[in-house]
């Protein structure tokens, strides 16, 4: 069984630039959820995709933004780089669009200098 | 809304010692709830979950039993390994309220030998 990969690990961005961040799901899961972990705090959701369309969204402005491909993997895309975006991005999937357990990825950790 | 609450860390303890880590939850309807582990560098583990009033998770040798009555999902066990050190959040997830989990800040623990 192949878990939730991620890429790349590692990125350093400038303030105002773009990035996308890249998933694969793990097998057989075919919902894909994005959260956000600064730094000594716990994961804060940013969206979630199933079946290629977004279902659900937290508190994250628009210039955050997805997709979810017919092979379940997914990429999340920041535009307008700020400093407070650098972190540590989790994808994670899952079963079903509801409570089943979340499997994370290594996630990938993005400085905005 | 749906939060949820850990108790402060870091936690530091001998090998053997007895371990709790409090975790409180609010949630608008009836939550299923986790515990997750992080290990330095990695993304989240699912390590124990509970989906109804007094089940009881368990996974190598950490339990948690979901406590209703007083909204509490504490993580225990009984004999800790220098093993065991690593990051370790609660979260809740709730059908109910959409499709997000909602996690704690963590607490830290560190096993001394």
């Amino acid at each position: 069984e192949t878990g939730v990969t991620q890429s790349p690990t590692h990125l350093i961005k400038t303030r105002g630039q773009q990035v996308t961040l890249r998933c694969s799901s793990q097998s057989g899961h075919n919902t894909v959820s994005w959260y956000q972990q600064a730094l000594g705090q716990g994961p804060q959701f940013i969206f979630q995709y199933y079946r290629e369309e977004e279902n659900g969204r937290g508190n994250f402005p628009p210039r955050f933004s997805g997709l979810q491909f017919p092979n379940y993997s997914s990429e999340l895309n920041v535009n307008a780089l700020e400093l407070d975006d650098s972190a540590l991005y989790l994808c994670a999937s899952s079963s079903d669009r509801g409570v089943s357990p979340l499997h994370f990825g290594n996630g990938t950790r993005l400085t905005v200098t | 809304g749906n939060s949820v609450t850990q108790m402060e860390g870091p936690v530091t303890l001998s090998e053997e010692a007895f371990l709790t880590i409090n975790c409180t939850y609010t949630a608008t309807g009836y939550p299923s709830l986790f515990w997750y582990v992080q290990y330095p560098g990695e993304g989240l583990q699912l390590l124990l979950k509970a989906t109804k009033a007094d089940d009881k998770g368990s996974n190598k040798g950490f339990e948690a039993t979901y406590r209703k009555e007083t909204t509490s999902f504490h993580l225990e066990k009984g004999s800790v390994q220098v093993s065991d050190s690593a990051v370790y959040f609660c979260a809740l997830s709730d059908r109910n309220t959409g499709n997000q989990f909602y996690f704690g800040t963590g607490t830290s623990l560190t096993v001394i030998p």
